[in-house]
Protein backbone atom coordinates (compact mmCIF):
# COMPACT_ATOMS: atom_id res chain seq x y z
CA UNK A 1 0.00 0.00 0.00
CA UNK A 2 1.97 3.00 -0.76
CA UNK A 3 0.81 5.47 1.98
CA UNK A 4 1.79 9.79 2.81
CA UNK A 5 1.06 10.60 6.00
CA UNK A 6 0.73 13.85 6.80
CA UNK A 7 1.18 15.84 10.24
CA UNK A 8 -0.31 17.10 12.24
CA UNK A 9 -3.78 16.48 11.32
CA UNK A 10 -5.40 19.96 12.70
CA UNK A 11 -3.07 22.83 14.25
CA UNK A 12 -4.55 25.97 15.80
CA UNK A 13 -2.46 28.84 16.41
CA UNK A 14 -2.12 32.89 16.73
CA UNK A 15 -1.57 34.85 14.30
CA UNK A 16 2.24 35.51 14.15
CA UNK A 17 3.09 32.11 14.85
CA UNK A 18 5.29 29.69 12.80
CA UNK A 19 4.23 26.33 11.73
CA UNK A 20 5.82 23.35 9.92
CA UNK A 21 3.63 20.75 8.29
CA UNK A 22 5.40 17.08 7.18
CA UNK A 23 4.22 14.91 4.83
CA UNK A 24 6.38 11.25 5.13
CA UNK A 25 6.09 8.06 3.00
CA UNK A 26 7.88 4.88 2.73
CA UNK A 27 8.00 5.52 -1.25
CA UNK A 28 10.34 6.98 -3.16
CA UNK A 29 8.33 10.01 -5.29
CA UNK A 30 9.69 11.60 -8.56
CA UNK A 31 8.04 14.84 -7.36
CA UNK A 32 5.91 16.13 -4.40
CA UNK A 33 3.34 19.11 -4.75
CA UNK A 34 1.71 21.15 -1.73
CA UNK A 35 -1.91 22.16 -2.52
CA UNK A 36 -4.01 24.87 -0.48
CA UNK A 37 -7.91 24.07 -0.29
CA UNK A 38 -10.41 26.46 1.07
CA UNK A 39 -14.26 25.82 2.13
CA UNK A 40 -16.32 25.32 -0.53
CA UNK A 41 -13.65 24.71 -3.52
CA UNK A 42 -11.21 22.81 -4.92
CA UNK A 43 -7.31 22.15 -4.25
CA UNK A 44 -5.02 24.85 -5.74
CA UNK A 45 -1.56 24.13 -6.41
CA UNK A 46 0.99 26.05 -4.32
CA UNK A 47 4.38 24.19 -5.51
CA UNK A 48 6.10 21.54 -6.98
CA UNK A 49 9.45 20.03 -5.88
CA UNK A 50 11.43 17.49 -7.66
CA UNK A 51 15.14 17.34 -6.85
CA UNK A 52 15.82 15.34 -3.84
CA UNK A 53 17.29 18.14 -0.89
CA UNK A 54 15.12 21.10 -2.84
CA UNK A 55 14.24 23.94 -1.33
CA UNK A 56 11.65 26.51 -2.38
CA UNK A 57 10.17 29.89 -1.26
CA UNK A 58 6.50 31.44 -1.58
CA UNK A 59 6.42 34.73 0.19
CA UNK A 60 6.28 33.46 3.63
CA UNK A 61 5.85 29.75 2.80
CA UNK A 62 8.88 27.56 2.63
CA UNK A 63 8.69 24.03 0.73
CA UNK A 64 11.58 21.23 1.34
CA UNK A 65 11.47 18.16 -0.42
CA UNK A 66 14.05 15.44 1.57
CA UNK A 67 17.22 14.11 0.06
CA UNK A 68 15.70 10.61 -0.13
CA UNK A 69 12.49 12.21 -2.30
CA UNK A 70 10.74 10.24 0.45
CA UNK A 71 9.27 13.24 2.62
CA UNK A 72 8.85 16.66 2.52
CA UNK A 73 7.98 19.75 4.54
CA UNK A 74 5.88 22.97 4.92
CA UNK A 75 6.89 25.76 7.05
CA UNK A 76 5.14 29.20 7.47
CA UNK A 77 6.61 31.82 8.77
CA UNK A 78 4.57 34.92 11.08
CA UNK A 79 1.48 32.98 10.15
CA UNK A 80 -1.85 35.41 8.96
CA UNK A 81 -5.26 34.52 9.31
CA UNK A 82 -5.38 34.27 5.37
CA UNK A 83 -3.30 31.41 5.75
CA UNK A 84 -5.87 29.37 7.30
CA UNK A 85 -6.99 26.79 5.31
CA UNK A 86 -6.43 22.55 4.48
CA UNK A 87 -2.94 22.04 3.47
CA UNK A 88 -2.53 18.73 1.30
CA UNK A 89 0.70 17.05 0.08
CA UNK A 90 0.78 15.00 -2.91
CA UNK A 91 3.20 12.35 -3.51
CA UNK A 92 4.41 11.89 -7.40
CA UNK A 93 5.29 8.62 -8.77
CA UNK A 94 7.29 8.08 -11.75
CA UNK A 95 4.41 6.13 -14.03
CA UNK A 96 2.67 9.60 -13.51
CA UNK A 97 -0.32 8.51 -10.18
CA UNK A 98 -0.46 10.84 -7.66
CA UNK A 99 -1.14 9.94 -4.34
CA UNK A 100 -2.59 12.63 -1.33
CA UNK A 101 -1.65 12.94 2.33
CA UNK A 102 -5.14 13.05 4.58
CA UNK A 103 -4.56 16.77 4.63
CA UNK A 104 -3.42 19.23 7.49
CA UNK A 105 -6.50 21.58 8.61
CA UNK A 106 -4.84 25.27 9.59
CA UNK A 107 -6.73 27.53 11.62
CA UNK A 108 -4.84 30.89 12.14
CA UNK A 109 -6.40 33.25 15.25
CA UNK A 110 -6.51 36.74 15.15
CA UNK B 1 -11.80 30.72 -19.16
CA UNK B 2 -13.93 28.45 -16.52
CA UNK B 3 -11.17 25.97 -15.83
CA UNK B 4 -12.66 23.44 -14.81
CA UNK B 5 -16.52 23.11 -13.80
CA UNK B 6 -18.87 20.44 -12.33
CA UNK B 7 -22.60 19.70 -12.56
CA UNK B 8 -24.16 19.53 -9.69
CA UNK B 9 -22.85 21.17 -6.53
CA UNK B 10 -25.21 19.86 -4.57
CA UNK B 11 -27.58 16.23 -4.42
CA UNK B 12 -29.08 14.12 -2.24
CA UNK B 13 -30.20 10.50 -3.12
CA UNK B 14 -31.73 7.59 -1.62
CA UNK B 15 -29.92 4.64 -1.17
CA UNK B 16 -30.25 2.61 -4.71
CA UNK B 17 -31.21 5.28 -6.80
CA UNK B 18 -28.47 6.83 -9.61
CA UNK B 19 -27.03 9.97 -10.83
CA UNK B 20 -24.62 11.47 -13.11
CA UNK B 21 -22.20 13.86 -12.40
CA UNK B 22 -20.85 16.29 -14.91
CA UNK B 23 -17.21 17.44 -15.25
CA UNK B 24 -16.46 20.20 -18.21
CA UNK B 25 -13.06 21.88 -18.79
CA UNK B 26 -12.01 24.24 -21.38
CA UNK B 27 -8.15 24.07 -20.90
CA UNK B 28 -7.80 21.32 -23.82
CA UNK B 29 -6.56 19.05 -21.05
CA UNK B 30 -5.42 15.31 -22.04
CA UNK B 31 -5.93 13.97 -18.49
CA UNK B 32 -8.88 14.27 -16.16
CA UNK B 33 -9.87 13.00 -13.01
CA UNK B 34 -12.51 11.96 -10.92
CA UNK B 35 -11.68 12.21 -7.16
CA UNK B 36 -13.89 11.42 -3.67
CA UNK B 37 -13.01 13.59 -0.64
CA UNK B 38 -13.72 12.32 3.12
CA UNK B 39 -12.56 13.49 6.70
CA UNK B 40 -9.30 12.63 7.79
CA UNK B 41 -8.77 10.61 4.28
CA UNK B 42 -7.30 13.44 1.88
CA UNK B 43 -8.02 12.81 -2.04
CA UNK B 44 -8.45 9.58 -3.17
CA UNK B 45 -8.67 8.41 -7.27
CA UNK B 46 -11.60 6.72 -7.89
CA UNK B 47 -11.27 6.95 -12.20
CA UNK B 48 -9.35 8.33 -14.61
CA UNK B 49 -9.17 9.63 -18.08
CA UNK B 50 -5.30 9.37 -20.46
CA UNK B 51 -7.49 10.85 -23.81
CA UNK B 52 -10.92 10.76 -25.26
CA UNK B 53 -12.48 7.18 -25.35
CA UNK B 54 -10.26 6.35 -22.41
CA UNK B 55 -10.80 5.24 -18.91
CA UNK B 56 -8.90 3.62 -16.15
CA UNK B 57 -9.38 2.48 -12.40
CA UNK B 58 -8.10 4.58 -9.69
CA UNK B 59 -7.75 3.37 -5.82
CA UNK B 60 -11.06 3.11 -5.16
CA UNK B 61 -13.46 1.89 -8.54
CA UNK B 62 -15.87 0.11 -7.37
CA UNK B 63 -19.85 1.01 -7.27
CA UNK B 64 -18.64 3.52 -10.00
CA UNK B 65 -18.33 3.93 -13.83
CA UNK B 66 -16.91 6.59 -16.06
CA UNK B 67 -17.34 7.85 -19.29
CA UNK B 68 -15.05 10.30 -21.48
CA UNK B 69 -16.88 10.49 -25.29
CA UNK B 70 -15.65 14.13 -25.68
CA UNK B 71 -12.25 15.44 -24.47
CA UNK B 72 -13.55 18.25 -22.78
CA UNK B 73 -16.32 16.10 -20.58
CA UNK B 74 -15.82 13.69 -17.94
CA UNK B 75 -19.03 12.15 -16.93
CA UNK B 76 -19.07 9.58 -13.25
CA UNK B 77 -21.91 7.35 -12.58
CA UNK B 78 -23.02 5.86 -9.63
CA UNK B 79 -25.51 3.08 -10.56
CA UNK B 80 -27.11 2.01 -7.29
CA UNK B 81 -26.07 4.43 -4.46
CA UNK B 82 -24.75 3.66 -1.04
CA UNK B 83 -24.64 5.48 1.92
CA UNK B 84 -20.93 4.65 2.01
CA UNK B 85 -20.96 6.74 -1.21
CA UNK B 86 -21.96 9.90 0.82
CA UNK B 87 -18.77 12.80 0.16
CA UNK B 88 -17.04 15.47 -1.81
CA UNK B 89 -16.41 14.65 -5.14
CA UNK B 90 -13.80 16.54 -7.29
CA UNK B 91 -12.83 16.55 -10.51
CA UNK B 92 -9.45 17.57 -12.12
CA UNK B 93 -7.32 17.91 -15.47
CA UNK B 94 -3.83 18.37 -16.23
CA UNK B 95 -2.14 18.79 -19.50
CA UNK B 96 0.03 16.00 -19.53
CA UNK B 97 0.73 13.37 -16.64
CA UNK B 98 -0.67 12.81 -13.68
CA UNK B 99 2.43 14.81 -12.02
CA UNK B 100 1.27 17.76 -14.37
CA UNK B 101 -0.45 20.63 -12.27
CA UNK B 102 -4.00 19.22 -11.57
CA UNK B 103 -6.73 21.84 -11.96
CA UNK B 104 -9.78 21.05 -9.25
CA UNK B 105 -13.08 22.07 -9.91
CA UNK B 106 -15.25 23.13 -6.75
CA UNK B 107 -16.26 19.76 -5.99
CA UNK B 108 -19.89 17.99 -6.04
CA UNK B 109 -21.17 17.46 -2.34
CA UNK B 110 -23.57 14.39 -2.22
CA UNK B 111 -25.67 12.85 0.50
CA UNK B 112 -26.86 9.07 -0.01
CA UNK B 113 -29.66 8.71 2.54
Amino acid sequence: TQLLEQSPQFLSIQEGENLTVYCNSSSVFSSLQWYRQEPGEGPVLLVTVVTGGEVKKLKRLTFQFGDARKDSSLHITAAQTGDTGLYLCAGAFWRGKLIFGQGTELSVKP
Amino acid sequence: NAGVTQTPKFRVLKTGQSMTLLCAQDMNHEYMYWYRQDPGMGLRLIHYSVGEGTTAKGEVPDGYNVSRLKKQNFLLGLESAAPSQTSVYFCASSKGLATDTQYFGPGTRLTVL
